[in-house]
């Protein structure tokens, strides 16, 4: 069993778009994140969720709308998607409850958006 | 503020030689977690060790060793009789605990390409 899967793993659609990435963790961590990989392989924070509650918004653009069901699940969705959108999105969880926090986390497999 | 600098950006080795990639971090945290991941041409990331703040041992894993100094706040990592399969980018990150969430802030990479 995967422990935090995503999809799709490679998305292609024209600019101005809407997509969405999904994510799923089955570790029973607390923390989900998501993370852009740009062009040049910087890996930067965009969001986390703790327990569905929103932590951390790095100044993310607000076509990107993050949304968590549960705490097993964070989902992306992206509007009006953007030629600089283009990247891979790594989706993540850790342990991140109050007492337990080890820093470390667990990586999906990434999702390589290209808009064109 | 937090930040981890990766001055190597791509180093080359032939299979066998040793290579030290260096990771310089800052932060004012007292308790802080420090990492290497390996993310391979397939793109996933590996982890691969994790280092907590009170802990400067050296770690040894097979032909992977770390050095931790705190008075020189780096954490380098080398790898001995390098092969092939050790062609990756390597990313040095820091985390910052927070009270329900944990951020892992990332160097830039090191691309380490080992030639046969």
């Amino acid at each position: 069993d995967t422990a935090v899967s995503q999809t799709p793993k490679y998305l292609v659609t024209q600019m101005g778009n809407d997509k969405s990435i999904k994510c799923e963790q089955n570790l029973g961590h607390d923390t989900m994140y998501w993370y852009k990989q740009d062009s040049k392989k910087f890996l930067k924070i965009m969001f986390s969720y703790n327990n569905k509650e929103l932590i951390i918004n790095e100044t993310v653009p607000n076509r990107f709308s993050p949304k968590s069901p549960d705490k097993a699940h964070l989902n992306l969705h992206i509007n009006s998607l953007e030629l600089g959108d283009s990247a891979v999105y790594f989706c993540a969880s850790s342990q991140g409850a109050s007492g337990s926090l080890t820093g470390e986390l667990f990586f999906g497999e990434g999702s390589r958006l290209t808009v064109l | 503020a937090q930040k981890v600098t990766q001055a190597q950006t791509e180093i080359s080795v032939v299979e066998k030689e040793d290579v030290t990639l260096d990771c310089v971090y800052e932060t004012r945290d007292t308790t802080y977690y420090l990492f290497w991941y390996k993310q391979p041409p397939s793109g996933e990331l590996v982890f691969l060790i994790r280092r907590n703040s009170f802990d400067e041992q050296n770690e040894i894993s097979g032909r992977y060793s770390w050095n931790f100094q705190k008075s020189t706040s780096s954490f380098n990592f080398t790898i001995t009789a390098s092969q092939v399969v050790d062609s990756a980018v390597y990313f040095c990150a820091l985390s910052e605990v927070n009270y329900n969430t944990d951020k892992l802030i990332f160097g830039t990479g090191t691309r380490l390409q080992v030639f046969p």
